[in-house]
């Protein structure tokens, strides 16, 4: 079975901080994502991944960087978390192209 | 852009009966339409692929059909159970490898 792990269920940062985020997979996909999902606007991408040092930006890349070195780990950064970025983060990968597969999610809260 | 609208929003039925929740999708150059399930605070559980050369996946009391040329795939349930209860996502990959969700349909399964 496919099997994405995110280091953290929950996390409370404060503002200002520097937040990682971080999504291992180990399938050997080359797709990586990440989205936020908030209620009532649904789960929106916010950068992708399709190969090693590879991005695109999503629909909302704003206040947000990414990190892929490594085939199986895809990292996102709040480079100065804020109050507006308070939401479930949440990973997925997959073939090019294939299904996706998520993680448990990462309900990130800044205070 | 590619947009994906899940229509009901909301849907509470009786035990036992059959559904059908609705997506529909705006660009049909897509690679594949994904079904998922959501429970609160969790991470998202893929139920079923349909490959754009596709008609139709089954699996156990889930029927997912893809009309791609149309814009549109129905999640049939059959003989609904109370542990249906839940959010229900469909999700398409873009021939860019990006995947786009609906918002999703909240179902409530009553005793």
């Amino acid at each position: 079975d496919v099997k994405v792990t995110q280091s953290s269920r929950y996390l409370v940062k404060r503002t200002g901080e520097k937040v990682f985020l971080e999504c291992v997979q180990d399938m050997d996909h080359e797709n990586m994502f990440w989205y936020r999902q908030d209620p009532g606007l649904g789960l929106r991408l916010i950068y992708f991944s399709y190969d090693v040092k590879m991005k695109e930006k999503g629909d909302i890349p704003e206040g947000y960087s990414v990190s892929r070195e490594k085939k199986e780990r895809f990292s996102l950064i709040l480079e100065s978390a804020s109050t507006n970025q308070t939401s479930m983060y949440l990973c997925a990968s997959s073939l090019n192209p294939g299904a996706a597969f998520f993680g448990q999610g990462t309900r990130l809260t800044v205070v | 852009k590619q947009e994906v609208t899940q229509i009901p929003a909301a849907l509470s039925v009786p035990e036992g009966e059959n559904l059908v929740l609705n997506c529909s999708f705006t660009d049909s150059a897509i690679y594949n339409l994904q079904w998922f399930r959501q429970d609160p605070g969790k991470g998202l559980t893929s139920l079923l692929l349909i490959q754009s050369s596709q008609r139709e996946q089954t699996s156990g009391r889930l029927n997912a059909s893809l009309d791609k040329s149309s814009g549109r795939s129905t999640l049939y349930i059959a003989a609904s159970q109370p542990g249906d209860s839940a959010t229900y996502l469909c999700a398409v990959m873009n021939r860019d490898d990006k995947i786009i969700f609906g918002k999703g349909t909240r179902l409530h399964i009553l005793p």
